[in-house]
């Protein structure tokens, strides 16, 4: 069975980071994309980082470029997300979601279940 | 980046009964549309993509149709377990865009 299971999140002040872990099981880890997407509270979803299998292509979003570094570690199985100088709009839940495998398309299949980052002073 | 606006944003329908969610996009994404299920305190659920292609484990109450720039998501006969909001998403281009969302209500 596929996991995807996120640790890390919790409470921080305007300005300060946190490193996001993503674990995953149940499939070859190193064959498939990985992603984080987020979702502020009572709001929708929104894309925030992408990974390529081997680490060659990565893209974030305008919202976090230059703030978050999405890596790998595929000898682990795991994902993470540094983020740093944060900012109360980046309170959210955020999720590790695979690439689906489906061919030329980003599709985010399976997700975790989410931690959630409250930046409040 | 291309924007990704559902309609309407609240869908209350009867158990057993139609519902037609609407997604727009602000410019075309051809078939590159995909529809994510999120339940109350739950993580979405990829349910469709390519614009009609439903995921593995939905029924096929769930079809969708469309492509450019309108697409729609139907439910047949909502089941009580297809009450929940569902986001549409463009594969298109980069950035990946979601919609807002709909959520189908119990009326």
């Amino acid at each position: 069975e596929v996991q995807l299971v996120e640790s890390g999140g919790g409470l921080v002040k305007p300005g300060g980071s946190l490193r996001l872990s993503c674990a995953a099981s149940g499939f070859t880890f190193s064959s498939y994309d990985m992603n984080w997407v987020r979702q502020a509270p009572g709001k929708g979803l929104e894309w925030v980082a992408s990974i390529s299998r081997s680490s060659s292509y990565i893209y974030y979003a305008d919202s976090v470029k230059g703030r978050s570094t999405i890596s790998r570690d595929n000898g682990k199985n795991s994902l993470y997300l540094q983020m740093n100088s944060l900012r109360v709009e980046d309170t959210a839940v955020y999720y590790c979601a695979r690439d689906s495998g489906v061919v030329a398309a980003t599709l985010f299949d399976p997700w975790g279940q989410g931690t959630l980052v409250t930046v409040s002073s | 980046e291309i924007v990704m606006t559902q309609s309407p944003a609240t869908l209350s329908v009867s158990p057993g009964e139609r519902a037609t969610l609407s997604c727009r996009a602000s410019q075309s994404v051809s078939s590159n549309l995909a529809w994510y299920q999120q339940k109350p305190g739950q993580a979405p659920r990829l349910l469709m993509y390519g614009a009609f292609t439903r995921a593995t484990g939905f029924p096929a109450r769930f079809s969708g149709s469309g492509s450019g720039t309108e697409f729609t998501l139907t439910i047949s006969s909502l089941q009580s377990e297809d009450f929940a909001v569902y986001y549409c998403q463009q594969y298109n281009d980069w950035p990946w865009t979601f919609g807002q969302g709909t959520k189908v209500e119990i009326k």
